[in-house]
């Protein structure tokens, strides 16, 4: 069935350092896909997202680009704030228009 | 204005008590969901209603009851609680299940922790 893998976290970095945060998915066809960012004790929110190969979701700073050859959607992000600190989830999405998350890469940024 | 809300933000019970969560969406949404997640941050779905229609029913304990008495409301009753019920419960909702890039929004989570 169609999944979602994200790296693992914890990730930490200075303020101003360069993020990446990798995802891959599996699926049939191409579906829309999804960054969810989730900030401490609060519900999730859309980053960003892309729905067709070779688009670019931006926002915040943040972006991703939908790479249909290596199944990919990336987060990066050139300069980041403590202000980014959350955990941040990858999604595509299902046949049923579900959202089917990876497992989520918890950000800490230090000052 | 909140656009997805859900009550009560937290609820503490004890094993066997059965319990419900409600959400109410004010967006004009036709599908809800429900989705749980785990004290590892996963998130899975559990049920969508299209419109008041189920459509997803995801493998879910029976004790587990969604019901959606109109589209703006979907609220989830819990029967015969569980120590692994704990987690924390998500609503959200989207314009319609299909619609390519549709952003599902968010309720702010029910944290159900079940002594």
């Amino acid at each position: 069935g169609d999944s979602v893998t994200q790296m693992e976290g914890p990730v930490t970095l200075s303020e101003e350092a360069f993020l990446t945060i990798n995802c891959t998915y599996t699926a049939t066809g191409y579906p829309s896909l999804f960054w969810y960012v989730q900030y401490p004790g609060e519900g999730l929110q859309l980053l960003l997202k892309a729905t067709k190969a070779d688009d670019k979701g931006s926002n915040k700073g943040f972006e991703a680009t939908y790479r249909k050859e290596t199944t990919s959607f990336h987060l990066e992000k050139g300069s980041v704030q403590v202000s980014d600190s959350a955990v941040y989830f990858c999604a595509s999405r299902g046949s049923q228009g579900n959202l089917i998350f990876g497992k989520g890469t918890k950000l800490s940024v230090k000052p | 204005d909140t656009a997805v809300s859900q009550t009560p933000k937290y609820l503490v019970t004890q094993m066997g008590n059965d319990k419900s969560i409600k959400c109410e969406q004010n967006l004009g949404h036709d599908t809800m969901y429900w989705y749980k997640q785990d004290s590892k941050k996963f998130l899975k779905i559990m049920f969508s209603y299209n419109n008041k229609e189920l459509i997803i029913n995801e493998t879910v304990p029976n004790r587990f009851s969604p019901k959606s008495p109109d589209k703006a409301h979907l609220n989830l009753h819990i029967n015969s609680l569980e120590l692994g019920d704990s987690a924390v419960y998500f609503c959200a909702s989207s314009q319609n299940p299909a619609g390519v890039g549709d952003e599902q929004f968010f309720g702010p989570g029910t944290r159900l922790t079940v002594l």
